[in-house]
């Protein structure tokens, strides 16, 4: 498996709070993502970054801001969480554009 | 924006049957296809990826997968299934030269395979 740590691995939050999420990569790749995974909807992507300190919007960027300050850490802050926001939260990388992406483990989180 | 279909949203079948789950995106240009695992509880894996070439890619698990550019397809095989192939199953496509973020992986929505011992 691919060296990618996202922590927390779970948590729960309350509406209006602001919570944020951070994926780790020991690989060196230079793309990371932010997907989140919801029943019937599949994979979304929330935020990408094609290096330090350049990122972009996905497909579902509402309500998400993401930095990454360094190439091993890539941060999905939710600055105010909403019911909405209850998914799973899946970090990926890649090695180059247009290659396939490697997945983290996940972090669930529950706003209630 | 691209977009992919996967047709069916569960599939039963009992072990030695044969398996093919559909995909087919939109994009008209040059696609990087995948197909990705989700075991229960667990992160995505890669089972097998297509870029060029041989239109018929061979996988891990015994799995493979043919594109057929007329038809935009990319349907996921495998000749007989075991119960620990129970997992979701998402196929996704990267749009070559495509700008912003439709650049990045595209994903079905995932077909659930339940395999009855």
């Amino acid at each position: 498996d691919a060296g990618i740590t996202q922590s927390p691995r779970h948590k729960v939050t309350e509406t209006g709070t602001p919570v944020t999420l951070r994926c780790h990569q020991t690989e060196n790749h230079r793309y990371m993502y932010w997907y989140r995974q919801d029943p019937g909807h599949g994979l979304r992507l929330i935020h990408y970054s094609y290096g330090v300190k350049d990122t972009d919007k996905g497909e579902v960027s509402d309500g998400y801001s993401v930095s990454r300050s360094k190439t091993e850490d890539f941060l999905l802050t939710l600055e105010s969480a909403t019911s909405s926001q209850t998914s799973v939260y899946f970090c990926a990388i890649s090695e180059k554009m247009n290659t396939e992406a490697f997945f983290g483990q996940g972090t669930r989180l529950t706003v209630v | 924006a691209q977009s992919v279909s996967q047709h069916n949203h569960h599939v039963i079948l009992s072990e030695a049957a044969s398996l093919e789950l559909g995909c087919n995106y939109s994009y008209g240009g040059t696609v990087n296809l995948f197909w990705y695992v989700q075991y229960p509880g667990q992160h995505l894996q890669l089972l097998l990826k297509y870029f060029s070439g041989d239109p018929l890619v061979k996988g891990i698990k015994g799995f493979e997968a043919e594109f057929i550019k007329s038809k935009f397809s990319f349907n996921l095989r495998k000749p007989s299934v075991q119960w620990s192939d129970t997992a979701e199953y998402f196929c996704a496509v990267n749009a070559v030269n495509y700008g912003g973020s439709q650049g990045n992986l595209i994903f079905g929505k995932g077909t659930k395979l339940s395999v009855k011992p």
